[in-house]
């Protein structure tokens, strides 16, 4: 069965520090994606990344950028020069692809809430 | 291009009344998927839907909780006899037909039990 670990269950930091979310997951899948997303106060989840388990690049966006590392099964998330506006429960998710069956479910982190005061 | 749709976004039921949580999917889209999230945990799945099928309902609770994505309208997320433990988010998502690993989250229902 697949699993999506986030250890930390809240970060708190100060605007404009630097912030790394942490995601390890299971799968015995070779084929199978990763998400992140973000869900404000308000409730919605923001969907923030899906990356392929064949695509190792790291991916910048803006301030946010993911480090995929197959090796130790872990798909990290910084957020560069926190803001007020970033604090949210930031959910990884990981999809594993029934090839059989054609569809995929998603498995959820319990999330990191994160904290950023001015 | 509306995404999807859930509603009602809040809802509040007493103990034992029946709660209906409605989920119309994107435009063009014929796959629909609920999933649950409990106080402070993340969200689970409970439900795979196609049109007029049920796919996958691994994750549903055995009683109680039933779900229909009938050929018109939208889905529906049934909760008979609610009991204050069912009180939660409840999130739908819908895929394309081809693309079945990209899931497009709604808003989300909030149901509380009294």
């Amino acid at each position: 069965a697949q699993k999506v670990t986030q250890a930390q269950t809240e970060i708190s930091v100060v605007e404009k520090e630097d912030v790394t979310l942490d995601c390890v997951y299971e799968t015995r899948d070779t084929t199978y994606y990763l998400f992140w997303y973000k869900q404000p106060p308000s409730g919605e989840l923001v969907f923030l990344i899906r990356r392929n388990s064949f695509d190792e690049q790291n991916e910048i966006s803006g301030r946010y950028s993911w480090n995929f590392q197959k090796s130790t099964s872990s798909f990290n998330f910084t957020i560069t020069a926190s803001q007020v506006v970033d604090s949210a429960v930031y959910f990884c998710a990981l999809s594993e692809s029934y090839m059989n069956s054609g569809y995929s479910t998603l498995t959820f982190g319990k999330g990191t809430m994160l904290l950023v005061s001015p | 291009n509306a995404g999807v749709m859930q509603n009602p976004r809040h809802l509040v039921r007493r103990r034992g009344q029946e709660a209906r949580l409605r989920c119309s999917p994107m435009k063009g889209h014929s796959h629909v998927y609920w999933y649950r999230q409990l106080p402070e945990e993340g969200l689970k799945f409970m439900v795979y839907l196609q049109k007029e099928n049920i796919i996958d309902e691994s994750g549903m609770p055995k009683e109680r909780f039933s779900a229909e994505f009938p050929k018109e309208g939208p889905s529906i997320l049934r909760i008979q006899q609610v009991v204050r433990g069912d009180s939660a988010a409840y999130f739908c998502a819908s895929s394309p037909r081809l693309r079945r690993d990209e899931q497009f989250f709604g808003p989300g229902t909030r149901l509380t039990v009294l």
